[in-house]
């Protein structure tokens, strides 16, 4: 099984801030990196697939980087619809997938 | 425009089968460009994927739920299913539906499934007596 790792686990941001999210992988998975956001209640929404491509209709401040283990996800300027919780998932194992314990990022 | 909507019991007893159904609509479930999964979410928790079908009824399953997961698709009602046996609390969560695409990876030269581009709204199944 490959193993997904998010740091911080929360994370305390102002409107504006630039917020960057990190997500590590126990093995390599190329790119096959994908980026979600969460809000209480909802499903999750894809932002980011193949580590680096923005999702159609996912607004330009969200951005993603990374392959091989490690992975970035950045919000450039911080919008309060943005407070949410955020997973990464791999999918490079076509046996499994698996998702990140997610980062919460909560109004400072 | 797809959407996905899972329906079933929101209360199982324990050690019975959880039984849930995804129905697929504004676009058909047979159109083979799809892989169609479940993936489960406890309270306050992360995300947990349990396993997938191809319209032809291939499986792949979550390691950790392979023995007691069974997953089907029905193309005429444009739906697909989720069994799970001999539940526990553990099992206790929101269920999610979703859909990943299929595309060619021509570095490698093989299929691959992409990310979960659509999701249905989650329904919560509740396992106790």
């Amino acid at each position: 099984d490959i193993q997904m790792t998010q740091s911080p686990s929360t994370l305390s941001a102002s409107v504006g801030d630039r917020v960057t999210i990190t997500c590590r992988a126990s093995q390599s998975i190329s790119s096959w990196l994908a980026w979600y956001q969460q809000k209480p209640g909802k499903a999750p929404k894809l932002l980011i697939y193949k580590a680096s491509s923005l999702e159609s209709g996912v607004p330009s401040r969200f951005s993603g980087s990374g392959s091989g283990t490690e992975f970035t996800l950045t919000i450039s300027s911080l919008q309060p619809d943005d407070f949410a919780t955020y997973y990464c998932q791999q999918y490079n194992s076509y046996s499994g997938i698996t998702f990140g314990p997610g980062t919460k990022v909560d109004i400072k | 425009q797809v959407q996905l909507q899972e329906s079933g019991p929101g209360l199982v007893k324990p050690s019975q089968t959880l039984s849930l159904t995804c129905t697929v609509s504004g676009g058909s479930i047979s159109s083979g460009s799809y892989y169609w999964s479940w993936i489960r979410q406890p309270a306050g928790k992360g995300l947990e994927w349990i396993g997938r079908i191809y319209t032809s009824g291939s499986t792949n399953y979550n390691p950790s739920l392979k023995s007691r997961v069974t997953i089907s698709v029905d193309t005429s009602k444009n739906q697909f299913s989720l069994k799970l046996s001999s539940v526990t609390a553990a099992d206790t969560a929101v269920y999610y539906c979703a859909r990943a695409k299929i595309f060619y990876d021509y570095v490698w030269g093989s299929y691959r499934v992409d990310a979960f581009d659509i999701w249905g709204q989650g329904t919560m199944v509740t396992v106790s007596s």
